[in-house]
């Protein structure tokens, strides 16, 4: 079945560390997006790709850093710059208006 | 930016009775308005998706009614079951678009009174 892979499924960061969020679709969809979800809270736009090799800041990008050196994979980096990084993460892709999203990594700060 | 509008924030309903949720767009341009749901823990999944050549779709107990000209779209869950509850959101875009920063509504938690 198509869909978007996400791993792992909990992460647990220490301070100062940089840890990465692995996200695969085999959707063939040229666009992806990863969103960051707070408790109780809606979807914030972190990074978002239309194509290989190029991405596009989104409205909380400070602190993360992505890659799309392939259509199939879009890694989020949090990097030590964010300073409040414990959320839920979630990776998607577009194809015709509509989203079809991956199960989520949630992170915590330990 | 442009703004999309979701209400209520929270809503409580009885079982067997009809739960309604609106949202509200402002770029004319939109031409396809989907509702997702998210359950705990898991990612959203697309509900169901109207275009703006019809004013309203039914997929089972989910409709959703579409006011091209208030620029509102609304999702109706007749027969509201315990296994509805859960958060919805709509984000209203352009289905040509290859990519771009859609808005999500702000969501609505849903929850069903058994």
């Amino acid at each position: 079945d198509g869909g978007i892979t996400q791993s792992p499924k909990y992460l647990f960061r220490k301070e100062g560390q940089n840890v990465t969020l692995s996200c695969e679709q085999n959707l063939n969809h040229d666009a992806m997006y990863w969103y960051r979800q707070d408790p109780g809270q809606g979807l914030r736009l972190i990074y978002y790709s239309q194509i290989v090799n190029d991405f596009q800041k989104g409205d909380i990008a400070e602190g993360y850093s992505v890659s799309r050196e392939k259509k199939e994979s879009f890694p989020l980096t949090v990097t030590s710059a964010q300073k409040n990084p414990t959320a839920f993460y979630l990776c998607a892709s577009l194809r015709d208006g509509g989203y079809t999203f991956g199960s989520g990594t949630r992170l915590t700060v330990v | 930016q442009q703004q999309v509008k979701q209400s209520p924030q929270s809503l409580i309903v009885q079982k067997g009775g009809i739960s309604i949720i609106n949202c509200a767009y402002e770029n004319t341009a939109f031409d396809y308005f989907p509702w997702y749901q998210q359950f705990p823990g898991k990612g959203p999944a697309l509900l169901i998706a109207i275009r703006p050549d019809v004013s309203e779709k039914k997929e089972g107990r989910f409709t959703i009614s579409f006011n091209k000209s208030a620029k509102q779209f609304s999702l109706h869950i007749m027969d509201s079951q315990p296994g509805d509850s859960a958060t919805y959101f709509c984000a209203p875009n352009w289905s040509h678009s290859s990519a771009s920063k859609i808005i999500f509504g702000s969501g609505t938690r849903l929850s069903i009174r058994p």
